[in-house]
């Protein structure tokens, strides 16, 4: 397997235009969970999904971020409208179920650095 | 709520020291823990993975404890060289949420 797959690696655009990250899990995996990274409030979970199903989206941090999973291959996170204060890293990461005597090591996409002026 | 604290934010040592790193968790029902390094402006690389019924695991100069009770992991380094540099997060997953720490910035002098 490839990995996890993100896309695109960067992305810059202007104040108000809408911006969708995308990302592909590593086949089989479960659960899939998106980050933001800055400086200065490092890792944040924004949301995760569990068998394409939105589980916790309470990292969201207003009604402009939505995510979605259409199927076990694919996922996305847009942003509409985008505001500076939106720049930082948006990382995803997939794990398999958590079961006795799997390995549920995470494994995380290369990231996609978005910045909004 | 699970919470992750790393200490300390940075540290910097020569060369050929070796060093430990710290991660405290305030929930102690956890699946795992894993350690993280990321290197500027790149992705997280995993390093090591504790399942909660483990207290360690090793990876050549690398070995990583658990003490679920407490809520303490430990990332012990070898033989510290300079590309050591870089920042280590820890990682513990909960029931379902994977939550990080802040990190802690290591830089090996040469």
């Amino acid at each position: 397997d490839a990995g996890v797959i993100q896309s695109p690696r960067h992305e810059v655009t202007e104040m108000g235009q809408e911006v969708t990250l995308r990302c592909k899990p590593i086949s089989g995996h479960d659960y899939l969970f998106w980050y933001r990274q800055t400086m200065m409030r490092g890792l944040e979970l924004l949301i995760y999904f569990n068998n394409n199903v939105p589980i916790d989206d309470s990292g969201m941090p207003e009604d402009r971020f939505s995510a979605k999973m259409p199927n076990a291959s694919f996922s996305t996170l847009k942003i509409q409208p985008s505001e500076p204060r939106d720049s930082a890293v948006y990382f995803c990461a997939s794990t398999p179920v958590l079961r006795v005597g799997i390995n549920t090591e995470a494994f995380f996409g290369q990231g996609t650095r978005l910045t909004v002026v | 709520k699970q919470e992750v604290t790393q200490i300390p934010a940075a540290l910097s040592v020569p060369e050929g020291e070796n060093l430990v790193l710290n991660c405290s968790f305030t929930d102690s029902a956890i699946y795992n823990l894993q350690w993280f390094r990321q290197d500027p402006g790149k992705g997280l690389t995993s390093l090591l993975l504790i399942q909660s019924s483990q207290r360690e695991q090793t990876s050549g100069r690398l070995n990583a404890s658990l003490d679920k009770s407490s809520g303490r992991s430990t990332l012990y380094i070898a033989a510290s060289q300079p590309g050591d540099s870089a920042t280590y997060l820890c990682a513990v997953r909960g029931a379902q949420k994977l939550v990080f720490g802040q990190g802690t910035r290591l830089t090996i002098n040469p």
